[in-house]
């Protein structure tokens, strides 16, 4: 079992609130990202990381930030939730070096109201 | 721009008989091509990568096979069973090769 934790696993948050979801690992992995998942559809990459002090947007515009201060921790940021924002948020690390197996996290499920 | 086709439909099989899920890319071909599985309310989990190079990968009852010319990768499962019940993702690397490509999966249902 991949160890990447994320919490919350269920939001539900009235809109114009701060959000910030959690994204943990204890493999070491370099690389991280963030995609987001409607459901039925294809995960969309919002954001990735090479490493500390390394944040990139992906190919999905978000209006979200992220940060990588330590290497195991890769947070997402939400300045004012939107109704729009509802959707769900998956975590997931990788070892340095191109396509390289992505271990997920069982995700947030955020509702904004 | 490089697009992911999956069967849009569930396929529905019996146990024990092998499952073929099908995944067509448009544009380039990609260097690695990834399969995952996904089950509901859960992150995606990594079961297979298969290099541009390789005709055929297997791992258990798992096969995963990529044909460049056709810009098509099948992936089977022999001996299903209900537990194998979930939707099956492919990826491939963009070109930049900075991160992953997903399609939208294919669900597959393995009745007993």
């Amino acid at each position: 079992e991949a160890d990447i934790y994320q919490t919350p696993r269920y939001l539900v948050i009235g809109t114009g609130k701060k959000i910030t979801l959690e994204c943990s690992q204890t493999m070491g992995h370099d690389k991280m990202y963030w995609y987001q998942q409607d459901p039925g559809m294809e995960l969309h990459l919002i954001h990735y990381s090479y490493g500390v002090n390394s944040t990139e947007k992906g190919d999905l515009s978000s209006e979200s930030t992220v940060s990588r201060i330590r290497t195991e921790h890769f947070p997402l940021t939400l300045e004012s939730a939107r109704p729009s924002h509802t959707s769900q948020y998956l975590c997931a690390s990788s070892e340095g070096g191109n396509n390289q197996p992505q271990h997920f996290g069982d995700g947030t499920r955020l509702s904004i109201l | 721009s490089q697009k992911i086709e999956q069967n849009s439909e569930a396929l529905n099989i019996q146990e024990g008989k092998t499952a073929t899920l099908t995944c067509n890319y448009t544009n380039y071909s990609p260097a690695y091509l990834q399969w995952y599985r996904q089950d509901p309310g859960r992150g995606p989990v990594f079961l297979l990568l298969i290099r541009e190079n390789e005709k055929e990968k297997r791992k258990e009852r798992l096969k995963v096979t990529f044909d460049t010319t056709l810009k098509q990768s099948l992936f089977h499962i022999t001996a299903s069973q209900p537990a194998d019940s979930a939707t099956y993702l492919c990826a491939l690397d963009e070109q930049a090769g900075t991160a992953l490509i997903f399609g939208k999966g294919t669900t597959l249902s393995v009745s007993s």
